[in-house]
């Protein structure tokens, strides 16, 4: 089985340009997550989906920060404008109901100079 | 709000030596515990589990119990392999799927060193 895949694994932004980050959950899960890393704050959530629809949108992140599931199968996160302090890692991951275990891509490094 | 501490940032040990990692939460309901590990450049992957019958899950040689009553979950191993070195995080997650599906709340996370 594939597990989450998560493209670019890195990428370079300038300050005010708009970047979109994707991910593929494993087949057949019914909640997505995206999450950003850090080594101050650890995971913090950005978004949730369960069934395509959004559940939960990170309070603090609402402004820039918009993650779509255009389908089952794939999800986007799209920062705009970026700005420095976005420079993190982008993690998503996926889960199925029944199962507490969630999936974690490897991630894409984002770098706003 | 529910949330997890991890008071440790930084772990470092010498190899052979025993690990333990603490993890502590504040959650108003009784939620499943977690460890995810990630090592350098991969995906954080599950380590352990909570039981709801309160057996002690292993994995790895590393081993967690659940205590209820002071609401920790420390992760330890008897003897650290310079391959443990990690990033570990403990995380909870309601057990209700109905109320937040399978949604982590993770901790700063603790890394951990050994060296030879």
């Amino acid at each position: 089985d594939a597990g989450v895949t998560q493209t670019p694994r890195h990428e370079v932004a300038e300050k005010g340009q708009t970047i979109i980050l994707k991910c593929e959950p494993v087949s057949g899960h019914n909640d997505l997550f995206w999450y950003r890393q850090t080594k101050i704050q650890g995971l913090e959530l950005l978004s949730y989906f369960r069934s395509k629809s959004l559940m939960e949108d990170g309070g603090a992140f609402k402004d820039r920060f918009k993650a779509e599931m255009l389908n089952s199968s794939f999800s986007t996160l799209k920062i705009q404008p970026t700005e420095p302090k976005d420079s993190a890692v982008y993690l998503c991951a996926s889960s199925s109901r029944g199962r507490p275990e969630v999936f974690f891509g490897k991630g894409t490094r984002l770098t706003v100079v | 709000g529910d949330s997890v501490t991890q008071t440790e940032g930084l772990v470092t040990l010498t190899e052979g030596l025993p690990v333990m990692l603490n993890c502590t939460y504040q959650s108003t309901y009784s939620p499943f515990l977690f460890w995810y590990v990630q090592h350098l450049n991969e995906a954080p992957k599950l380590l352990l589990k909570s039981f709801t019958d309160n057996k002690r899950p292993e994995h790895q040689g590393f081993h967690a119990t659940l205590h209820k009553s002071s609401s920790s979950f420390h992760l330890q191993k008897s003897s650290a392999q310079l391959s443990d070195s990690a990033l570990y995080y403990c995380a909870l997650s309601d057990r209700n799927y109905g109320s937040s599906g399978n949604k982590l709340i993770f901790g700063i996370g603790t890394l951990l060193s050994v060296k030879p």
